[in-house]
């Protein structure tokens, strides 16, 4: 069964740092493209960024509001994603979903983690 | 980057009713479009990818249609289980973006 599961949530002052991991399962992590997209407390969804596979070298792409301040890794041996995120703003509150998206010529985005809540605030 | 419009953001219908959510994009994003499905306190859950192609799982209550810049979504019958909201995003090139939602109601 593909799972996904995130996990490091909570409160942080603005200017903090957090790192969330994303668990992975049931599948074979190095061949899929993820996602990270976030929801602000009664938002709508906003995608944060993406690591591609093996294949294409797991090279990152960021929304403009976190470029610089978001970084994606991955450890495929540990079948473990992550999101640091560094200089944390007050909007950045929100609940983190990590999403398994899929691969080049195939991109379903089919499988979503529970989510984690980082809440920035003084 | 590409803007995503839903419409309409909100709409009320009963049970049995056929529902259908447009979204459009600022540009052509040819058939990279996603839909999905959120209720209340979970995460989305996918329902349509490349605009047409029904996710594994999903009932065949749910269509996609469009390509280019004019997309819908259709509920052929609504069920109680269908009371949700509902996003398109594209993924036709960085940044994706997602539509503003559509919130469907029981009448």
């Amino acid at each position: 069964e593909v799972q996904l599961v995130e996990s490091g949530g909570g409160l942080v002052q603005p200017g903090g740092s957090l790192r969330l991991s994303c668990a992975a399962s049931g599948f074979t992590l190095s061949d899929h493209y993820i996602d990270w997209v976030r929801q602000a407390p009664g938002k709508g969804l906003e995608w944060v960024g993406r690591t591609r596979n093996k294949v294409n070298s797991y090279t990152t792409e960021y929304a403009a509001s976190v470029k610089g301040r978001f970084t994606i890794s991955r450890d495929d041996s540990q079948n473990s994603l992550y999101l640091q995120m560094n200089s944390l703003k007050t909007e950045d509150t929100a609940v983190y979903y990590c999403v398994r998206a899929g691969y080049s010529g195939s991109f379903k985005f089919d499988y979503w983690g529970q989510g984690t809540l980082i809440t920035v605030s003084s | 980057d590409i803007q995503m419009t839903q419409s309409p953001s909100s709409l009320s219908a009963s049970v049995g009713d056929r529902v259908t959510i447009t979204c459009r994009a600022s540009q052509d994003i040819s058939y990279y479009l996603a839909w999905f499905q959120q209720k209340p306190g979970k995460a989305p859950k996918s329902l349509i990818y490349a605009a047409s192609s029904l996710q594994s799982g999903v009932p065949s209550k749910f269509s996609g249609s469009g390509s280019g810049t004019d997309f819908t979504l259709t509920i052929s019958s609504l069920q109680p289980e269908d009371f949700a909201t509902y996003y398109c995003q594209h993924y036709k090139s960085y940044p994706f973006t997602f539509g503003g939602g559509t919130k469907v109601e029981i009448k």
